[in-house]
């Protein structure tokens, strides 16, 4: 089947505003990681959801950021009031089940440039 | 809280000749460890992992990689690079057991290699 789509693939947006990142999981998977990709930092895990459990909101830089999963499948990732410094790429993965062991498929990711 | 280190930060090789990526992980119990790679323009995907049993493990496109825990290491080989390899190259590991899911990436290997 498809693999993990995000959308969009590229958002410029100014300072202050906010910016929502979309992810569609692979079909039948049930847990959904965000991670980031900067040139600084590398690529750091965001926030993880597994089925209907309380998402691991442990990597979130801020209280800016937030994120839901609507239905146990697509999720968006919201950045409130911008900052130069969340310029990044957004990836989103998912695997079959939650679980060190399993892989994680990724996305094409979202590139996001904030003026 | 682990961590991984990739000591080379960009490789040249010419095509044929032999290829090593260093990876070591910082972490007090047993990992799960991964090689993720990234083409131009495409996005992150998995070339390999490691959980249990034979520490030595093969991949796609030719790519192995060997765990040696007395060094928490889990360098990558390939005996003979194409031009096609020109790819960034992630190591990854997350803790072992249940409710361990986040990877924490190193920084990424830059490979270029030279027709």
């Amino acid at each position: 089947g498809a693999g993990v789509s995000q959308s969009p693939s590229n958002k410029v947006t100014e300072k202050g505003k906010d910016v929502e990142l979309r992810c569609d999981p692979i079909s039948g998977h049930t847990a959904l990681y965000w991670y980031r990709q900067s040139l600084g930092q590398g690529l750091e895990f965001l926030i993880y959801f597994q089925g209907n459990s309380a998402p691991d909101k442990s990597g979130l830089p801020s209280d800016r950021f937030s994120a839901e999963r609507t239905g146990g499948s697509v999720s968006t990732l919201t950045i409130q009031r911008t900052q130069q410094e969340d310029s990044a790429v957004y990836l989103c993965a998912s695997s079959l089940e939650a679980g060190g062991w399993e892989t994680q498929y990724f996305g094409p990711g979202t590139r996001l440039l904030v003026l | 809280a682990q961590s991984v280190s990739q000591h080379n930060h960009h490789v040249i090789l010419s095509e044929a000749a032999s290829l090593e990526l260093g990876c070591n992980y910082s972490y007090g119990g047993t990992v799960n460890l991964f090689w993720y790679v990234q083409y131009p323009g495409q996005h992150l995907q998995l070339l390999l992992k490691y959980f249990s049993g034979d520490p030595l493990v093969k991949g796609i496109k030719g790519f192995e990689a060997e765990f040696i825990k007395s060094k928490f290491s889990f360098n990558l080989r390939k005996p003979s690079v194409q031009w096609s390899d020109t790819a960034e190259y992630f190591c990854a590991v997350t803790p072992s057991g249940a409710g361990s899911y986040q990877l924490t990436f190193g920084k990424g290997t830059k490979l270029s290699v030279i027709p």
